[in-house]
Formats: structure tokens, C-alpha cells, sequence
């Protein structure tokens, strides 16, 4: 059972366009989200965060949107830089539990 | 050069063989995560340790053991019991807000791909 969604594998975008991408999850507990970004053979690094008490955190060219009632979120990138290619992961956690919950990943293709 | 240092980077095993993957930081942080990969998936816990001395079972410890005796260290067994080794295995630390609460970012090494031939 994925508590954590990501629905698109795979993701194509322009340079200079804005990339965004999904996640959505079904545990009302989580209350903390994270984006990672990782290149090929790479461990992730962390990207950005926001907690459930917000429904916007914003950090340079990346945004996140969180829409609790939908229990979606999502990640913006304005605009899309070719260094911006890689793969994305959403992950979540419920109050002090230890354990992120990984959506699969979304790689970003970032055309010239 | 702080960070996180995974060894070896590649490794290959024959069935039925144990092998031992090296974690090793000097963020100072307290909490120190096995993931495993594997193609079109999440990261999967396998164990972690939250203090020297202890450490938890994550999703799939299975066929996988840790020890966590200095707090720089956090070695993962990958022994002969795990049906399906081969992989990409990522070490992680947390760093801590406050006393009890952890932040919920986690730093990355670069990963060891182990493969059973």
C-alpha cells in the first residue's frame, strides 16, 4: 500500500518553463513533506520542505504547494534550468515517527 | 571535508555470501539510516539508529543486520538470507532540531551498488 504517490514517472519540460511535480499521499498523519533531488548514481539531497501547518514554502526558483483537503502537494521550478534534470522524490512523516514514507521518484527532463 | 563516506562504491557477491557495506560520518549527527533502491521505487527503510548502541528494524530488515557501536559508524550486512541483495544501498544521517526532534533531513552518501552474480 503506497502512502506516498508519485504518478508520473517521468516528466519533460522546456528550459526557461515551469516544471511541476505531483505528489499526493493517503495518510492524514503526515504532517511533515520533503522534496529530494537526485542524480544518477548519487545519494538524494534535500530540496525543500514545508510543514501542514502551511500551504506554501518558497526557497529561490522552487516552490512547494500543499493542499491538505486534497492531500496533494507539489513542486515548482521557475524556470527550469538544464542542471535541473534529475530525479525528484516527495517524502513524508507523521509527527515524531522516525520513518520517511519515499514516493517512487519523478525524473525531470530538462530540454534545451 | 565533512560528509558522509559509503564503501565500497561497487561490489559484487556470489550467492550465498555475506557482505558488509561501510558507513561512515563526521556531521556529528545522531541518526544514521539504511535505504535500499531499487528501480521504479522509493527509497525503503532497512534499518536505523537513533543513539550509539541501539537501532530499529525498518520495513525490510530481512536478511539484514547493522551494529551501531561508535557514533560515526553504522556498517549494514547484507547476509545470505536476503533473497533478492542486489541493489543500490544509500546511508543517511539526520541531523536533530532540539533535543528530541529530528528535522526530517536527511544527508546522503553516495551510495554502494551491491550485485549478486
Amino acid at each position: 500500500d503506497q502512502q506516498v504517490k508519485q504518478n508520473s514517472p517521468s516528466l519533460s519540460v522546456q528550459e526557461g518553463r515551469i516544471s511541476i511535480l505531483n505528489c499526493d499521499y493517503t495518510n492524514s498523519m503526515f504532517d511533515y513533506f520533503l522534496w529530494y533531488k537526485k542524480y544518477p548514481a548519487e545519494g538524494p539531497t534535500f530540496l525543500i520542505s514545508i510543514s501542514s501547518i502551511k500551504d506554501k514554502n518558497e526557497d529561490g526558483r522552487f516552490t512547494v504547494f500543499l493542499n491538505k483537503s486534497a492531500k496533494h502537494l507539489s513542486l515548482h521550478i521557475v524556470p527550469s534550468q538544464p542542471g535541473d534534470s534529475a530525479v525528484y522524490f516527495c517524502a513524508a512523516s507523521a509527527g515524531e515517527d522516525y520513518q520517511l514514507i519515499w514516493g517512487a521518484g519523478t525524473k525531470l527532463i530538462i530540454k534545451p | 571535508d565533512g560528509g558522509i563516506t559509503q564503501s565500497p562504491k561497487y561490489l559484487f557477491r556470489k550467492e550465498g555470501q555475506n557482505v558488509t557495506l561501510s558507513c561512515e560520518q563526521n556531521l556529528n549527527h545522531d541518526a544514521m539510516y539504511w535505504y535500499r533502491q531499487d528501480p521504479g521505487q522509493g527509497l525503503r527503510l532497512i534499518y536505523y539508529s537513533q543513539i550509539v548502541n541501539d537501532f530499529q528494524k525498518g520495513d525490510i530488515a530481512e536478511g539484514y543486520s547493522v551494529s551501531r557501536e561508535k557514533k560515526e559508524s553504522f556498517p549494514l550486512t547484507v547476509t545470505s538470507a536476503q533473497k533478492n541483495p542486489t541493489a543500490f544501498y544509500l546511508c543517511a544521517t539526520e541531523a536533530r532540531r532540539g533535543a528530541l526532534v529530528n528535522t526530517g533531513e536527511l544527508f546522503f552518501g553516495e551510495g554502494s551498488r551491491l550485485t549478486v552474480l
